[in-house]
């Protein structure tokens, strides 16, 4: 079974800052690989995904996030962050393919606060 | 498309009391899931529904919960008798990936029901 670690459980930075939330999956195949966000009291909203080609994948409102496969890493970044970029974070990840490949499994979420 | 509906969005019941969860997932979409929301758990699996037929229920926590999938378009989760310790935020999800045919596709959540059991 897989499983995906995200290290930091609460980040706060202040607006325009840089951001990298850190996701580590745990799984010996190759994988599709998801973040999430979900802005508070909404529901979750796919950012990016990435499933084969260039590891450096681009998603919607400037992030973009990178498929390390050696690492086991798909962290996601933004160059600089927006007041509206409060919201919790979660990294995904599946099975490429073959009879498990339904089962998206979460990681635990980070919460990021950004300052005005 | 209006997206994955649900409701209702908000319910407060007490201890013992039956409650429903219903969910309308995309138009088309072959698959189906039930997540559960939590604190302390996360993000938990609780029943996946591909054409719907039950493929994986090995989330649900027990035999208070149920869930069915009587046609495409309508899908509920039961809890019955209903436990303090299920109060939690419950997402439905669909998905136009099928099962067992290559790679999965994302999954579109819907915007949850939360559920307090006093």
């Amino acid at each position: 079974a897989q499983s995906v670690s995200q290290h930091n459980h609460h980040v706060i930075l202040s607006e325009a800052a840089s951001l990298e939330l850190g996701c580590n999956y745990s799984y010996g195949g190759t994988v599709n690989l998801f973040w999430y966000v979900q802005y508070p009291g909404q529901h979750l909203q796919l950012l990016l995904k990435y499933f084969s080609g260039d590891p450096l994948v681009k998603g919607i409102k400037g992030f973009e996030a990178e498929f390390i496969k050696s690492k086991f890493s798909f962290n996601l970044r933004k160059p600089s962050v927006q007041w509206s970029d409060t919201a919790e974070y979660f990294c995904a990840v599946t099975p490429y393919s073959g009879a498990g490949s339904y089962q998206l499994t979460f990681g635990k979420g980070t919460k990021l606060s950004v300052i005005p | 498309d209006a997206g994955v509906i649900q409701s209702p969005r908000h319910e407060v019941t007490e201890m013992g009391q039956e409650v429903t969860l219903r969910c309308k997932p995309i138009s088309g979409h072959n698959s189906l899931f039930w997540y559960r929301q939590t604190m302390m758990r996360g993000l938990e699996l609780l029943i996946y529904f591909n054409n719907n037929v039950p493929i994986d229920d090995s989330g649900m926590p027990e035999d208070r919960f149920s869930a069915k999938m009587p046609n495409a378009s309508f899908s509920t989760l039961k809890i019955q008798p209903s436990e303090p310790r299920d109060s939690a935020v419950y997402f439905c999800a669909s998905s136009p990936s099928r099962y067992g045919r290559g790679s999965f596709n994302e999954q579109f959540f819907g915007p949850g029901t939360r559920l307090t059991v006093l």
